[in-house]
Formats: C-alpha cells, structure tokens, sequence
C-alpha cells in the first residue's frame, strides 16, 4: 500500500518562507509522480495551487512554487501571509490510473 | 467559469445504497477526465474514483473497489457515483472535481455533498 507523507503541521512567521514537502514512505518522488498542490480552509472545497510538480494554476500567486526537493516533492510559500494558514494536501499519481492524497499539512502563520 | 455541483448526499444505514450526481457547466465536458474525492470529518482528501472523458475509462482506489462505480452521462454533462454496501467509514463530505487528465487530478472542485452511514 502506497502512503504519502506530509509533515502535520508546520508554523511561519508573517512574510517569512516556508517549505512543505510530500514523500513517499517507500521511495522517492520525481516528476513522474505528477504531484500536485492544494490549499484548502476549514469548511471550503480545496482549490488547486500548484499540478505536474510546478506549474501554477491560474489566478495563483508567484509566491507559491512548486519543485522537487531531494526525494520529495516541495511545496514553498515565500513571503507567507496571514491568508496562507491554511491545510495543504499533495497527491502523487502512483500509476494505473491511481491517485494517493497525502495526510495534509496544518500551515499556521504566526 | 466551470461549475461543479453535487447532490444526492444524506443519510443512510449501513449495507445501504445511494447515489451521488454532479452537474458540470463552464467548460466541454467530455473532453476531461473526472474525479470523485471524498473527506471524512476532520480528516485529510482521499482520491475515490476517477473516468475518462469517453466514460469507458474507470479506476478507484481500493478501499471502495468492488462497492462503488461511477458514470457519465456527456449528453447531460453529469458524474454519478453509484455507491453500494456502504460503511460507516464512508461517511464523508464527496466533491466532484475535473481533472487536467488521469494522472492530474482536481483543477477544479464542488463543493461538495455530505454522507452519513450511521443506524
């Protein structure tokens, strides 16, 4: 069974840089795992941020970025504010037509 | 603007049926790939079942296999979610969501509809 790791919770200051990363609890993630990004606040649908490792979706910041990081995918918010605290889920597409969510990341500004 | 709206959702007993639909409008329906993604209360999204823009196409993940099936209908611009034998720990919020493509999931997102498995 494939599980994808994220840290539970993470904390930035106002207008600091924050790194989120997505692993695999065997392997490593590259490209061809097609991760994608979303942010999501309590009680609203999550909304796309990032998709194929570092794309952006429209209407989203340049301050949210995309990338691989060593073994993971990387999810990093520069310049945080107090409107990112929010939950950030990855998915990796692990193939045959199958997605796998990550467990979500509790970003909190402060 | 693409438009996703779920319905069908409510309340039903375990070992029961219900079926979800999503109407979908904004944008060409049957040229994208569909997901259904679910999310237990105070728990993280879990990928349920995903089809192809023809609707020949279908995957799902294994804890629903076997249970739930999902359609379209592209003359109606509809996603349905057949779900059977339901369990308590299918009780979740069901968004609908298109996808870019199979290996792509969730560009856009309903607002999803509530299920409860409970006696």
């Amino acid at each position: 069974q494939t599980v994808v790791t994220q840290e539970p919770s993470f904390s930035v200051s106002p207008g600091g840089t924050v790194t989120l990363t997505c692993g695999l609890s065997s392997g490593s993630v590259s490209t061809s795992y097609y991760p994608s990004w979303y942010q999501q606040t309590p009680g609203q649908a999550p909304r796309a941020l990032i998709y194929s490792t570092n794309t952006r979706s429209s209407g989203v910041p340049d301050r949210f970025s995309g990338s691989i990081l060593g073994n993971k995918a990387a999810l990093t918010i520069t310049g945080a504010q107090a409107d990112d605290e929010s939950d950030y889920y990855c998915v990796l597409y692990i193939g045959g037509g199958i997605s796998v969510f990550g467990g979500g990341t509790k970003l909190t500004v402060l | 603007e693409v438009q996703l709206l779920e319905s069908g959702g409510g309340l039903v007993q375990p070992g029961g049926s219900l079926r979800l639909s999503c109407a979908a409008s904004g944008f060409t329906f049957s040229t994208y790939a569909m997901s259904w993604v679910r999310q237990a209360p105070g728990k993280g999204l879990e990928w349920v079942s995903g089809i192809n823009g023809g609707g020949d196409i279908t995957y799902y993940a294994d804890s629903v296999k076997g249970r739930f099936t999902i359609s379209r209908d592209n003359s109606k611009n509809t996603l349905d979610l057949q779900m059977n034998s339901l369990r308590a720990d299918d009780t979740a919020v069901y968004y609908c969501a298109k996808d870019r493509g199979t290996m792509i999931r969730g560009a856009n997102w309903g607002q999803g509809t509530l299920v409860t498995v409970s006696s």
